[in-house]
């Protein structure tokens, strides 16, 4: 069992705006703002889609944003494409016995 | 450019050894922390634990899961770490990832262990 909880999966069409969640508690989502979001295609190594809960790299499509209230972190994503099918984990830091720690994932599909 | 390359993995049977290297490029390592992080066939991400950087004294930490049989090190004049895994059990079969400052992701190495 993850330390986060994601559904594990999600569908939308194309264009559509999707979030997905992710949920932890006061001693991790809730305590500190390092949440962090990855995209994983089959085969492929996790990509950075979101990082200190809201920060997006450079070369991150603008159609990923992160969010976060009280345990709940949250990634969306607008303007739904093809491209977006994929695996989705979040990550958060658990303070410094626990360190960090993974949601289960969520399978987005797109219809 | 940024590259992260893994190297090591293999077959090995259960109660073994097996060190993983990560050898780096492009980004500043001495200052970056490096997490390894891994995946059974078909599961999730689970962090697997991380050294810090030298501005952090190369401070360590590991997963439960882990503590005790698994080491991180790292050279910063190859800009290279290292997962040293002993006492290895079936359930640590899988793709093995480094990740500098979690931000950058080598392909990961495929770790089996089998009798």
């Amino acid at each position: 069992q993850s330390a986060l909880t994601q559904p594990a999966s999600v569908s939308g069409s194309p264009g559509q705006s999707i979030t997905l969640s992710c949920t932890g508690t006061t001693s991790d989502v809730g305590r500190y703002n390092l949440v962090s979001w990855f995209q994983q295609h089959p085969g492929k190594a996790p990509k950075l889609l979101i990082s200190e809960d809201n920060k997006r790299p450079s070369g991150v499509s603008n159609r990923f944003s992160g969010s976060k209230s009280g345990n709940t972190a949250s990634l969306t994503i607008s303007g739904l494409q093809a491209e977006d099918e994929a695996d989705y984990y979040c990550c958060a830091y658990a303070g410094s016995r626990t360190l960090w720690v993974f949601g289960g994932g969520t399978k987005l599909t797109v219809l | 450019e940024v590259q992260l390359v893994e190297s090591g993995g293999g077959l090995v049977q259960p109660g073994g050894s097996l060190t993983l290297s990560c050898a780096t490029s492009g980004f500043n390592f001495s200052d970056s922390a490096i997490h390894w992080v891994r995946q059974a066939s078909g599961k999730g991400l689970e962090w697997v634990g991380r050294i810090r950087g030298k501005p952090n004294s190369y401070a360590t930490g590991y997963a439960a899961s882990v503590t005790g049989r698994f080491t991180i090190s790292r050279s910063d004049s190859k800009k290279t770490a290292y997962l040293q895994m002993n006492r290895l059990k079936t359930e640590d079969a899988a793709v093995y990832y480094c990740t500098g400052m979690l931000t950058f992701w080598g392909q990961g190495t495929l770790v089996t262990v089998s009798s």
